[in-house]
């Protein structure tokens, strides 16, 4: 099984401030995928990385995916209250989407 | 994005009865659904691959005779939780992908009294 390690396990910052979430592990993944979640909701896809080097963005989150494609990392620049939530990293064994999911990251903005 | 959808989103049923979760692509087919389970503040564990018209894969650990799968047609998967007991409240969450990106249905609250 490949593992998925995921820092910080928790972040708690101010509105405003700048926030990074790391997924490293030794094997390589076809994707990887990130994912915020709401308490007793299902996990929200964010974005899909697939090429090694890929950068994306989404407003004020930007997703790198690891030359060698086997880390990747969230930035969130002015961190909103809504930003709250459990950020996951995912990645995918195959094209039919099985998953090795992070321990998950639980981020807190305060206003 | 694509969706998923389950139903229902909570169930509370009493120990040794059995309890149905069903999935759904709303606007994908998918040949190959995944069923996971999450306990409060951790992360997603999988359980099982439905695979549309043959038998389940089950991930090391998970009983198959507890968790029966079924993937009848190719917008619908459901996870029968046999006999539950109360330590099969958890959270449960199906996904399924399109092709690109994978999707998570809203997940089911399953409380075992």
């Amino acid at each position: 099984t490949q593992l998925l390690e995921q820092s910080p396990q928790f972040l708690s910052i101010q509105e405003g401030e700048n926030l990074t979430v790391y997924c490293n592990s030794s094997s390589v993944f076809s994707s990887l995928q990130w994912y915020r979640q709401e308490p007793g909701e299902g996990p929200v896809l964010l974005v899909t990385v697939v090429t090694g080097g890929e950068v994306k963005k989404l407003k004020r989150l930007t997703f790198q995916f690891g030359d060698a494609r086997k880390d990747s990392s969230l930035h969130i620049t002015a961190a909103q209250p809504g930003d709250t939530g459990l950020y996951l990293c995912a990645g995918a064994y195959d094209s039919w989407g099985k998953l090795q999911f992070g321990a998950g990251t639980q981020v807190v903005v305060t206003p | 994005g694509a969706v998923v959808s389950q139903h229902p989103s909570r169930v509370i049923c009493k120990s040794g009865t059995s309890v149905k979760i069903e999935c759904r692509s709303l606007d994908f087919q998918a040949t190959t659904m995944f069923w996971y389970r999450q306990f409060p503040k951790q992360s997603l564990m999988l359980m099982a691959t439905s695979n549309e018209g043959s038998k389940a894969t089950y991930e090391q650990g998970v009983e198959k005779d507890k968790f029966l799968i079924n993937h009848a047609s190719l917008t619908l998967s459901t996870l029968t939780v046999t006999s539950a007991h109360p330590e099969d409240s958890s959270f449960y969450i199906c996904s399924a992908s399109p092709g690109q990106g994978v999707f998570f249905g809203e997940g089911s609250r399953l409380t075992v009294l």
